[in-house]
């Protein structure tokens, strides 16, 4: 089966600079989240949605990141506008059901340097 | 915040040799989960052990977790230099899923 997909594997931007992350999830799967990667870190939990509604969103800095699933299948996160300790990786996941008895299934994920 | 944490931080072994790692946490959860990551490169999911499970075995891989502790041990026998990774835990406690720091193994040929 294709794995999750994420696009732009790498972006950079100045501080202040929008920037969009694309992320499309294993078919059928229902469940989709967004973590944010800090160099040297564990992945931090965003965003998780089911289908095109939003499960946990607690840990998202809503003053600037933003995320929507239309349609219940691709996502997009945005971050406006940017800042120096924005520069992470956001990985991208999909399962099947929302308390998993499965493990996720991680995208490749988009490196972020603001400068 | 992240919930597990990884002991310890970094481990560097030789070929052939197993590796441990262990994972505490705080909070009571549905299951424990290793995840495996090369460098430059999303999450890969190993193995998931149940609340009520108390062992598991994958191909080379053997975890143990004990809820009384709260915590997890990941044995990796026999290693090859492509093991060379972080390793993260992560616990699932209903919707919530947290991970830890890792830890970065590394595998001497």
């Amino acid at each position: 089966e294709a794995g999750v997909a994420q696009s732009p594997r790498y972006k950079i931007i100045e501080k202040r600079q929008s920037v969009a992350f694309w992320c499309n999830p294993i078919s059928g799967h229902a469940t989709l989240y967004w973590y944010q990667q800090i160099l040297g870190q564990g992945p931090k939990l965003l965003i998780q949605f089911q289908n095109n509604g939003v499960v946990d969103d607690s840990q998202l800095p809503k003053d600037r990141f933003s995320a929507e699933r239309l349609k219940g299948v691709d996502s997009t996160l945005k971050i406006q506008p940017a800042k120096l300790e924005d520069s992470a990786v956001y990985l991208c996941a999909s399962s099947l059901w929302t308390i998993a008895n499965y493990g996720y299934t991680f995208g490749s994920g988009t490196r972020l340097t603001v400068v | 915040s992240q919930q597990g944490e990884e002991d310890p931080q970094a481990l560097s072994i030789q070929e052939g040799e197993n590796a441990t790692m262990n994972c505490s946490y705080k909070t009571s959860i549905n299951n424990l989960q290793w995840y495996r990551q090369n460098s430059g490169r999303g999450l890969v999911h190993l193995i998931l052990i149940r609340s009520n499970e108390r062992e598991k075995h994958s191909g080379r891989l053997r975890v143990t977790l004990d809820t009384s502790k709260k915590s997890s041990s990941l044995l990796i026998t026999a290693s090859r230099a492509a093991d060379t990774a972080s390793y993260f835990c992560a616990t699932l406690n209903n919707n919530d899923m947290r991970f830890g720091a890792g830890t970065r193994l590394t595998v001497k040929p």
